[in-house]
């Protein structure tokens, strides 16, 4: 079974680090492009960052970048978020997210593979 | 940047009814990169349409999509109890990534 599974959310002061982790499972991880998506408390979603399979090469949405910065181990099958220089605003549930092969064949993007979420929050 | 705007925020209808949700893009998308998500809450979005109009594994027939340029639909013919839930459409932009919509919620009336 595909599965996806963060950890590493909790309380964080602002201007403090944190570092998520999502392990994945099921599939063949180094063949996937990875993705982090967050929702703020009551409100929608959010694309971060992505990641090729490979890990050599990375996207980042203007309001993370130069704070936050995702990596990947393959040996491990795990995804990370650094997230540097935290404010109030990033406050959400963080979520990794992927795509099954047949989606990509049909030429296209999106996720339909997600983990169940892990929470940050970021206040003094 | 591309922006999304779903409509309405809020659709109030009764199981059996159709339902209609719109997705207006600020400048043309392509069509193979316009996506559909249900979320419920407490849960992760589920995909339901990628492509605009393609089902993705295990959706129901009764969701569809359709569309292009700047105007997509997603339609869900005849509600079920368990699609009331918050919808989401969402693009892909080389320039600019993954860009969601604000959604719209689909309530019981």
């Amino acid at each position: 079974e595909v599965q996806l599974l963060e950890s590493g959310g909790g309380l964080v002061q602002p201007g403090g680090s944190l570092r998520l982790s999502c392990a994945a499972s099921g599939f063949t991880f180094s063949s996937y492009a990875m993705s982090w998506v967050r929702q703020a408390p009551g409100k929608g979603l959010e694309w971060v960052s992505a990641i090729s399979g490979s890990g050599g090469s990375t996207y980042y949405a203007d309001s993370v970048k130069g704070r936050f910065t995702i990596s990947r181990d393959n040996s491990k099958n795990t995804l990370y978020l650094q997230m540097n220089s935290l404010r109030a605003e990033d406050t959400a549930v963080y979520y990794c997210a992927s795509s099954r092969p047949y989606i990509a064949a049909a030429g296209t993007l999106a996720f339909d593979i997600w983990g169940q979420g892990t929470m940050v929050t970021v206040s003094s | 940047e591309i922006v999304l705007t779903q409509s309405p925020g809020t659709l109030s209808l009764s199981p059996g009814e159709r339902a209609t949700l719109s997705c207006r893009a600020s400048q043309s998308v392509s069509s193979s990169y316009l996506a559909w998500y249900q979320q419920k809450p407490g849960q992760a979005p589920r995909l339901l349409i990628y492509g605009a109009s393609s089902r993705a594994t295990g959706i129901p027939d009764r969701f569809s999509g359709s569309g292009s340029g700047t105007d997509f639909t997603l339609t869900i013919s005849r509600l079920e109890p368990e699609d009331f839930a918050v919808y989401y459409c969402q693009q892909y932009g080389s320039s600019t990534g993954y860009t969601f919509g604000q959604g719209t919620k689909l309530e019981i009336k």
